[in-house]
């Protein structure tokens, strides 16, 4: 039983497409992040929610929208793809903001086109 | 600002070797540290990490790390290096002055185990 899961594992779209990444967790964290990696395998955060809060939205494109229905599931939806979105993309979760006991998901590997 | 340097970005070595990855940090508060792992196409794995208490730190697959807070560096050796040690390994520490859980990373080493 997975804790932390992402879909699709795999997403290959055209530029100016519009896609969504779901992410899911059964462990009963309050919060939950995307990170995005970039080709050199560079890990930089994008967005945090705790609780259905969004505690941080770190300087990414307005054509970046999470969304979190419940404290278990956090989406992302990129509108208008352009060539620099490809990325892979990794879920999280962690009990507290201390950053402490994160579990990732295993990734979603967005290639534009 | 917290910061993290893991020097090297590409290590090799051979199978039976010493294995030591390089991490310095920068923080304004007691640092939360980390190292995970990452294998090919799959997520981030927790390998060990440092908040409070004993300045060295077991992980697993018999991996380790030492906190040396004048030195602000969290190394991670493993005496002996098995094939299945290959993969990518990122020193975090944790954005305690924000408190939102935000972990910020290196840039990552390649560790290389040559037969």
């Amino acid at each position: 039983d997975t804790a932390v899961s992402q879909t699709p594992k795999y997403l290959v779209t055209q530029m100016g497409n519009d896609k969504s990444i779901k992410c899911e967790q059964n462990l009963g964290h309050d919060t939950m992040y995307w990170y995005k990696q970039d080709s050199k395998k560079f890990l930089k955060i994008m967005f945090s929610y705790n609780n259905k809060e969004l505690i941080i939205n770190e300087t990414v494109p307005n054509r970046f929208s999470p969304k979190s229905p419940d404290k278990a599931h956090l989406n992302l939806h990129i509108n208008s793809l352009e060539l620099g979105d490809s990325a892979v993309y990794f879920c999280a979760s962690s009990q507290e903001r201390s950053g402490y006991g994160y579990t990732f998901g295993s990734g979603t590997r967005l290639t534009v086109v | 600002a917290q910061s993290v340097t893991q020097l090297g970005s590409h290590v090799s070595v051979s199978e039976g070797a010493l294995v030591l990855l390089r991490c310095n940090y920068s923080s304004s508060v007691p640092p939360y540290l980390f190292w995970y792992v990452q294998y090919p196409n799959q997520g981030l794995q927790l390998l060990l990490k440092y908040t409070t208490g004993a300045t060295l730190v077991k992980g697993i697959n018999g991996f380790e790390a030492e906190f040396k807070k004048s030195e602000t560096s969290f190394h991670l050796t493993k005496p002996s290096a098995h094939m299945s040690d290959a993969a990518e390994y990122f020193c975090a520490v944790s954005d305690r002055v924000s408190n939102t859980g935000k972990l910020i990373f290196g840039q990552g080493t390649t560790l290389q185990v040559k037969p």
